[in-house]
């Protein structure tokens, strides 16, 4: 079955680029929808973005103005950069295939187990 | 930045009925979006536990139901059990945000 891994520094200075990346494993990235997910310590979830394998993309409106998602089919991989970081941003980051069959109920499934990233100098 | 309201935490004996609401408004649940349920178990990843407001993954255990009604929908958990003990999500779409959103999240207690 379809599995996630994040990968990505752990530690990031404040002002600098959290970039993570997500590799898909033992399915297809084609045809699917991909979004990554936070969650700030001991808070709850909050939905980032995601992409199409064809490059199509929508943001969280609320990051939108820093956040930049993309996608590599030939590696089987998809990319997360968030801008100019502050403490605020230091969460769990998941990254997740979305399953559905309309365009607006689609559900997360599988998740990556996560990756801390902390905002510090 | 939650728009879907769940309460914090609920609680039961093994073996009872416990049930957590999950409440939107016309732009995302009310308008008719569908909700997922996810379970995440201390220091794990959430898992889908229910999607499209009723249906159940495989291996899921059927003590897991979901429905949905108006601008609200409930997870209950019947025959609890000592393993249930976890944080829920609620997830849905939102119309106005043109994005998905989550639920505050309930943790819910085994006593």
């Amino acid at each position: 079955q379809v599995q996630l891994q994040e990968s990505g520094p752990g530690l990031v200075k404040p002002s600098e680029t959290l970039s993570l990346t997500c590799i898909v494993s033992g399915g297809s990235i084609t045809s699917y929808y991909w979004s990554w997910i936070r969650q700030p310590p001991g808070k709850g979830l909050e939905w980032i973005a995601y992409i199409f394998y064809s490059g199509i993309t929508n943001y969280n409106p609320s990051l939108r103005s820093r956040v930049t998602i993309s996608v590599d089919t030939s590696k089987k991989q998809f990319s997360l950069k968030l801008r100019s970081v502050t403490a605020a941003d230091t969460a769990v980051y998941y990254c997740a295939r979305m399953m559905g069959g309309t365009g607006s109920s689609y559900w997360f499934d599988p998740w990556g187990q996560g990756t801390l990233v902390t905002v510090s100098s | 930045q939650s728009v879907l309201t769940q309460p914090p935490s609920v609680s039961g004996a093994p073996g009872q009925r416990v049930t957590i609401s999950c409440t939107g408004s016309s732009s995302n649940i009310g308008a008719g979006y569908d909700v997922h349920w996810y379970q995440q178990l201390p220091d794990t990843a959430p898992k889908l536990l229910i999607y499209d407001n009723t249906n159940r993954p495989s291996g899921v255990p059927d003590r897991f139901s979901g429905s949905k009604s108006g601008t609200s929908a409930s997870l209950a958990i019947t025959g609890l059990q000592a393993e249930d003990e976890a944080d829920y999500y609620c997830q849905s779409h939102d119309s106005i945000l043109s994005g998905y959103v989550f639920g505050t999240g309930t943790k819910v207690t085994v006593l």
